[in-house]
């Protein structure tokens, strides 16, 4: 079946560091990919998504390309802040009328 | 409002009791889905609805744990004799459609006591 598999975590950086955290996934057809965040205290929220191959999605400074061949979808910031730290989960979606399926999350600490 | 809300925000409760937790959707977001979150693990989903149907309600833990949703609007999942391995954030998310991105809400911090 479909499936999203992450980095183990937790991940620890200092600060300006560069952070990559990989995403594989498992899918029939051309799912659209997704990478949301979990700020301490707060709900998940979209970062950024990409609906196609070869698509880059990015926003905040987080950058993340759909790579088809290798059914990746890795998450790349240039310069992390403490306040980056969070947890970070990737989703795919699957076709047909059935929910996203996210991966198990990694969890990012940025120390200054 | 413009986004997901979840009451209670906060919910302590005996062992035992049965507890009642609801989500409001965005509105007009068809899909609306309940995930569990135990400190320090990833999303463990529950339930969605499509409408007021739901389809898959494979990841309900047991049938102490029930969720309905009325209108096409709002949703309850409601846990009977509650355990202490219950304790965890419960969120829920809506989405315009089954398959497209979904909108969390804050969530509802659950302790049994």
């Amino acid at each position: 079946g479909d499936s999203v598999t992450q980095m183990e975590g937790p991940v620890t950086l200092s600060e300006e560091a560069f952070l990559t955290i990989n995403c594989t996934y498992t899918a029939t057809g051309y799912p659209s990919l997704f990478w949301y965040v979990q700020y301490p205290g707060e709900g998940l929220q979209l970062l950024l998504k990409a609906t196609k191959a070869d698509d880059k999605g990015s926003n905040k400074g987080f950058e993340a390309t759909y790579r088809k061949e290798t059914t990746s979808f890795h998450l790349e910031k240039g310069s992390v802040q403490v306040s980056d730290s969070a947890v970070y989960f990737c989703a795919l979606s699957r076709p047909g009328n059935t929910p996203l399926v996210f991966g198990k999350g990694t969890r990012l600490s940025v120390i200054a | 409002g413009a986004g997901v809300s979840q009451s209670p925000s906060n919910k302590v409760t005996e062992k035992g009791k049965d507890v009642e937790l609801r989500c409001d959707p965005i509105s007009g977001h068809t899909a609306l889905y309940w995930y569990r979150q135990r400190l320090g693990q990833g999303l463990e989903f529950l339930i969605y609805f499509q409408g007021n149907s739901a389809p898959d309600k494979s990841g309900l833990p047991s049938d102490r744990f029930s969720a309905e949703r009325t209108g096409e609007s709002v949703s309850t999942l409601t846990i009977q004799r509650t355990q202490q391995e219950d304790s965890a954030v419960y969120l829920c998310a809506s989405s315009l459609r089954t398959n497209n991105e979904q909108f969390f809400g804050p969530g509802t911090r659950l302790t049994v006591l």
